[in-house]
């Protein structure tokens, strides 16, 4: 059994490129969470998918971010027009109801680290 | 108001000695679940350890284990025999009951760098 996946490991951007991220969660899962975690901080939750379903989006998510899970099964985060601010390591995890004895433990892929110049 | 406090910026343990990384809470929801993570240099985030609020029993796994205080909203990570292998950042974090707003989403807390010396 695989972990969570994610792709690219390390992004180098110009401010004002688009750029996305993709995460494939553990193939049973069928919740998936974004965050995003900035140096010395612990992680921020951007937001949830529910198999194909988004059902909740922090107050981070400006309108510069969208993300998809077209099929429930991996997601992309595509941020338009990067800032200097959105350098951070962002963060796929992924968990299903019932599992681990019914913790719903996330599991996290290695993240994807993302500098803007 | 921070809802998951870690207040040890860096702890330093021996090699082999045992070592307690502090975390409070603060919820109103009856129901959640308090997780503990490592993150070594590398970035990855590891699952260590749950603890659920209903659990009446400390959670143990290898040489992790908690001591769940309820009352006092405090959950600390005791790590037993310590290795070299375990210097990383070690994070806090608390997933509330489910509801129509809340669907699992955790919240960490600040984290607590701990170095292993030999």
């Amino acid at each position: 059994d695989t972990g969570v996946s994610q792709d690219p490991r390390h992004k180098i951007t110009k401010r004002g490129q688009n750029v996305t991220f993709r995460c494939d969660p553990i193939s049973e899962h069928n919740r998936l969470y974004w965050y995003r975690q900035t140096l010395g901080q612990g992680p921020e939750f951007l937001t949830y998918f529910q198999n194909e379903a988004q059902l909740e989006k922090s107050r981070l998510l400006s309108d510069r971010f969208s993300a998809e899970r077209p099929k429930g099964s991996f997601s992309t985060l595509e941020i338009q027009r990067t800032e200097q601010g959105d350098s951070a390591m962002y963060l796929c995890a992924s968990s299903s109801p019932g599992s681990e004895g019914g913790t719903d433990t996330q599991y996290f892929g290695p993240g994807t680290r993302l500098t803007v110049l | 108001a921070q809802k998951i406090t870690q207040t040890q910026p860096g702890m330093f343990v021996q090699e082999k000695e045992a070592v307690t990384l502090d975390c409070t809470y603060d919820t109103s929801d009856q129901s959640y679940g308090l997780f503990w993570y490592k993150q070594p240099s590398s970035g990855e985030m590891i699952f260590l350890i749950y603890q659920g609020s209903y659990d009446e029993q400390n959670a143990t796994e290898g040489r992790y284990s908690l001591n769940f205080q309820k009352a006092r909203k405090s959950t600390n990570l005791v790590i037993s025999a310590s290795q070299l292998g375990d210097s990383a950042m070690y994070f806090c974090a608390m997933r509330e009951g489910l509801s129509g707003t809340s669907y699992g989403k955790l919240t960490f807390g600040q984290g607590t760098i701990l170095t292993v010396h030999p």
